[in-house]
């Protein structure tokens, strides 16, 4: 059974450090990864994408690590600023449907 | 490009009442299609896909139906809201070798 699990609601961080988003998933079988940012009110947009074949990716300021034997992954934003504030999801993609995290609410404080 | 439309945008409907949330995919064809509902304080839920005309897939028991009349339109249903139908929902799509999940503006449903 798929699922995904962002155990930490929020994350607080200073604008221009590190911000660092969990998530842990139990599927074992091949998977793709991806991150959503999602403001209120709005659809989520898309941000970057690991195929479990890889162990990192990285687009700009945006970095995800997989972890395969933990079956963890994260995202790294350097540096953080305010504009990102928002909800970001992790999201396991098997078998044509993507599951999504519970969420994690990021606020970079100015 | 493809564009994804959604409407309404925010909905209060009575308990008991109908409800019809209707989607569009425009510049693709054969995507596959989903609903997800965003309950207040909690992650994305999904709730049905589709791969084709036809085709629902429900992930979790609910008041709640889908239907695909046409190739790139999505209906999200039910003839008796209840109180816990209230959320965010989402429309989505993607293609069917693709990893990418894109998705509409959503829907606010109160339910009163």
């Amino acid at each position: 059974d798929q699922q995904v699990k962002q155990n930490s609601p929020s994350l607080s961080v200073q604008e221009g450090r590190i911000s660092i988003l969990n998530c842990d998933y139990t599927n074992s079988m091949f998977d793709y990864f991806l991150w959503y940012k999602k403001y209120p009110a709005e659809g989520p947009t898309f941000l970057i994408s690991i195929s479990s074949i890889k162990d990192k990716n990285e687009d700009g300021r945006f970095t995800v690590f997989l972890n395969k034997s933990a079956k963890h992954l994260s995202l790294h934003i350097v540096p953080s600023q305010p504009g990102d504030s928002a909800v970001y999801f992790c999201a396991d993609s098997n078998t044509g449907k993507l599951i999504f995290g519970q969420g994690t609410t990021l606020q970079v404080k100015p | 490009s493809q564009t994804i439309h959604q409407w309404p945008a925010t909905l209060v409907q009575p308990v008991g009442s109908p409800l019809s949330l209707e989607c569009t995919v425009e510049g693709t064809s054969n995507p596959n299609l989903y609903w997800y509902r965003q309950a207040a304080g909690r992650g994305l839920q999904l709730l049905f896909y589709s791969v084709g005309i036809g085709q629902i897939s429900s992930e979790v028991p609910q008041n709640l139906s889908a239907s695909r009349p046409q190739d790139r339109q999505f209906i999200l249903s039910s003839k008796k809201l209840l109180l816990s139908d209230s959320g965010f929902y989402l429309c989505a799509w993607k293609k069917r070798r693709e990893g990418e999940l894109f998705f509409g503006s959503g829907t606010q449903l109160s339910v009163l």
